[in-house]
């Protein structure tokens, strides 16, 4: 069974420009997350999805960031103007059981 | 303020002893996770603990979850170089429907 599939798996890029992220999440897994981690710490959850509709976006910075996932598989998330303090993994995980999360590799997100 | 408290932050051991890792919280949870991350990959998931007082075997490693559900242990007998790598703790909160991680436990097992 393939698993979570992220890409790019690395960004880098000038401040104030945009970068967006993409996830294809595990065939029948509903429920798809976008985890922002830094340095050090753990991953901390920025939007959660159920199918198509975004049912926690409350960590999501939405001056800057924004997220979709159309036909409820595959997601998008995009960060627009990025700033030097973007810079993190960005995880995308998904879940049948919903305390049991399977991560991709995550995208690490240089910002200059 | 991490929600999850893990010790130690890092922890650094010659091949074949062993060692425990500490996942506290003042908060009830209704399930706890183990994951491990290697340098470049997402966390793995290697365990999820669901009953107060329950302890759960994955070969050379047991953890345990804490009667009240605000903590849980990891330990690993006969450490291998293998075993490196980051482990985070994650509590499963119903109010909220969320998974909260810890800041993680750098393990570094040196041959």
């Amino acid at each position: 069974e393939a698993g979570v599939v992220q890409s790019p798996r690395y960004k880098i890029i000038e401040k104030k420009q945009p970068v967006a992220f993409w996830c294809n999440p595990i065939s029948g897994h509903n429920t798809l997350y976008w985890y922002r981690q830094n340095l050090g710490q753990g991953p901390e959850l920025l939007i959660r999805y159920e199918n198509e509709e975004a049912v926690d976006d409350s960590q999501l910075p939405k001056d800057r960031f924004s997220a979709e996932r159309l036909k409820g598989v595959d997601s998008t998330l995009k960060i627009q103007p990025a700033e030097l303090g973007d810079s993190a993994v960005y995880l995308c995980a998904s879940s049948y059981v919903r305390d049991e999360q399977y991560f991709g590799p995550g995208t690490r997100l240089t910002v200059t | 303020t991490q929600l999850l408290e893990q010790s130690p932050q890092f922890l650094s051991i010659q091949e074949g002893e062993n060692l425990t890792v500490y996942c506290n919280s003042s908060s009830v949870f209704s399930s706890l996770q183990w994951y491990r991350q290697e340098p470049g990959e997402g966390p793995v998931l290697l365990v999820t603990v669901v009953t107060g007082g329950e302890v759960k075997k994955l070969k050379r490693l047991t953890f345990q979850f804490g009667d009240a559900r605000k903590d849980s242990s990891l330990h690993i007998t006969a450490a291998q170089t293998g075993d490196t790598g980051l482990y985070l703790c994650a509590g499963f909160m119903e109010y909220g429907n969320k998974l909260v991680f810890g800041a993680g436990t750098i393990l570094r097992v040196k041959s």
